[in-house]
């Protein structure tokens, strides 16, 4: 029921841009894309989310495709602390809908 | 201030026993739920309450059960205890209702630092 796909794992060097893939690409029209992270064992945390365009916030861009089928999140100069789970998720908006997660991606920034 | 806050942080206890854990927010969501994340670190939903009332139950043991005193308040009870039931359980919030405060995202979720129950 997680509905999206991410890659288990992936590698980035630290100061370097981070690209987390996602497929939704069963997502329907009024689903939004929201991404969390879960840094070791703590409480998963709002990254960012979006509908249609390109988002941008103080953590990270989300840029999601014209289609709506896939995401890319992009942190952009990716440090140690940004090792973590990344979890996307899509959901309807005030639906009291299942936050459904993944299976996520581990994002390891190396030195 | 902590937005989600739970108690305990860590608990151990013998197979066969009952057990609380308790959760609270002060961010006036409407919103709380409880999710399971065992040892292989999937995050599954298990309850979530709106405005005190039970709005998702998924497919869990009836030894546990969940109780929303208030909208800022979900606990959960957990009887005769299984080593199975050793995980990480997270408690969380959001605002489900739209036009209340701006100081979070729309729909997003806040999650408290979790409660590391292990059964022996």
């Amino acid at each position: 029921d997680a509905k999206t796909t991410q890659p288990p794992s992936m590698d980035c060097a630290e100061g370097r841009a981070a690209n987390l893939p996602c497929n939704h690409s069963t997502i329907s029209g009024n689903e939004y894309v929201y991404w969390y992270r879960q840094i070791h064992s703590q409480g998963p945390q709002y990254i960012i989310h979006g509908l249609k365009n390109n988002e941008t916030n103080e953590m990270a861009s989300l840029i999601i495709t014209e289609d709506r089928k896939s995401s890319t999140l992009i942190l952009p100069h990716a440090t140690l602390r940004d090792t973590a789970v990344y979890y996307c998720i899509v959901r309807v908006l005030y639906n009291f809908n299942k936050f459904y997660f993944g299976s996520g991606t581990k994002l390891n920034v190396k030195p | 201030d902590t937005a989600v806050s739970q108690t305990p942080k860590y608990l151990v206890t013998q197979m066969g026993n009952d057990k609380s854990i308790k959760c609270e927010q002060n961010l006036g969501h409407d919103t709380m739920y409880w999710y399971k994340q065992d040892s292989k670190k999937f995050l599954k939903i298990m309850f979530s309450y709106n405005n005190k009332e039970l709005i998702i139950n998924e497919t869990v043991p009836n030894r546990f059960s969940p109780k929303s005193p208030d909208k800022a308040h979900l606990n959960l009870h957990i009887n005769s205890l299984e080593l199975g039931d050793s995980a990480v359980y997270f408690c969380a919030s959001s605002q489900e209702q739209p036009g209340q405060g701006a100081d979070f995202a729309p729909g997003e979720l806040f999650f408290g630092e979790g409660s590391r129950l292990t059964v022996l």
